[in-house]
């Protein structure tokens, strides 16, 4: 079955550390998003891709770096420039031309500053 | 821009009860709109989704209707159980959208039994 896949579930991170966190996407969607969900809160975009070795910001970009070498993964790091990353994170990807199937979500990663 | 406001929750109910979540959009031109529902701990899923006006998305006895003359997309449900309690969100799509959906900030549906 395609899906996307989000790992680790839970990931715990020591002051002025870096650490990633991985999405792969099996459905070969052309579009790839990061979004950042603090608790009660809604969702804020951090980062987004609609092609291969091309990706935008989004409104939370700061601290957080991306690359998108291949269609199926795009890796999420959290830099040690990210003052507050305690949050759930969600990956998401979309089939680029189409809007009308909105996104596939993957189940989050849980990100806590120990 | 585009954006999209729901109603502010904690929203309780009991068992049974009728449910509605208000969602209200603003967006050029014909918009796709989106109920997604998030399970404690889980990404999102698709709820329902409608593509034009009148249209009308349903899933799991979840309904809402695409009214473009009030630019809204309400969900409604006739008897809610304990297991729909999650965090539901509207969204919009539209064409020309780099970043595709709009999001609106969730209300927390809580049944209790």
């Amino acid at each position: 079955d395609g899906g996307i896949t989000q790992s680790p579930k839970y990931l715990f991170r020591k002051e002025g550390q870096n650490v990633t966190l991985s999405c792969e996407q099996n459905l070969n969607h052309d579009a790839m998003y990061w979004y950042r969900q603090d608790p009660g809160q809604g969702l804020r975009l951090i980062y987004y891709s609609q092609i291969v070795n091309d990706f935008q910001k989004g409104d939370i970009a700061e601290g957080y770096s991306v690359s998108r070498e291949k269609k199926e993964s795009f890796p999420l790091t959290v830099t040690s420039a990210q003052k507050n990353p305690t949050a759930f994170y969600l990956c998401a990807s979309s089939v680029q031309t189409e809007t009308n199937y909105g996104y596939t979500f993957g189940s989050g990663t849980r990100l806590t500053v120990v | 821009g585009n954006s999209v406001t729901q109603m502010e929750g904690p929203v309780t109910l009991s068992e049974e009860a009728f449910l509605t979540i208000n969602c209200t959009y603003t967006a050029t031109g014909y918009p796709s709109l989106f109920w997604y529902v998030q399970y404690p701990g889980e990404g999102l899923q698709l709820l329902l989704k409608a593509t034009k006006a009148d249209d009308k998305g349903s899933n799991k006895g979840f309904e809402a209707t695409y009214r473009k003359e009030t630019t809204s997309f309400h969900l409604e449900k006739g008897s809610v159980q304990v297991s729909d309690s999650a965090v539901y969100f509207c969204a919009l799509s539209s064409k020309g959208s780099a970043r595709q959906l709009t999001f609106g900030s969730g209300t927390q549906l809580t049944v209790l039994p």
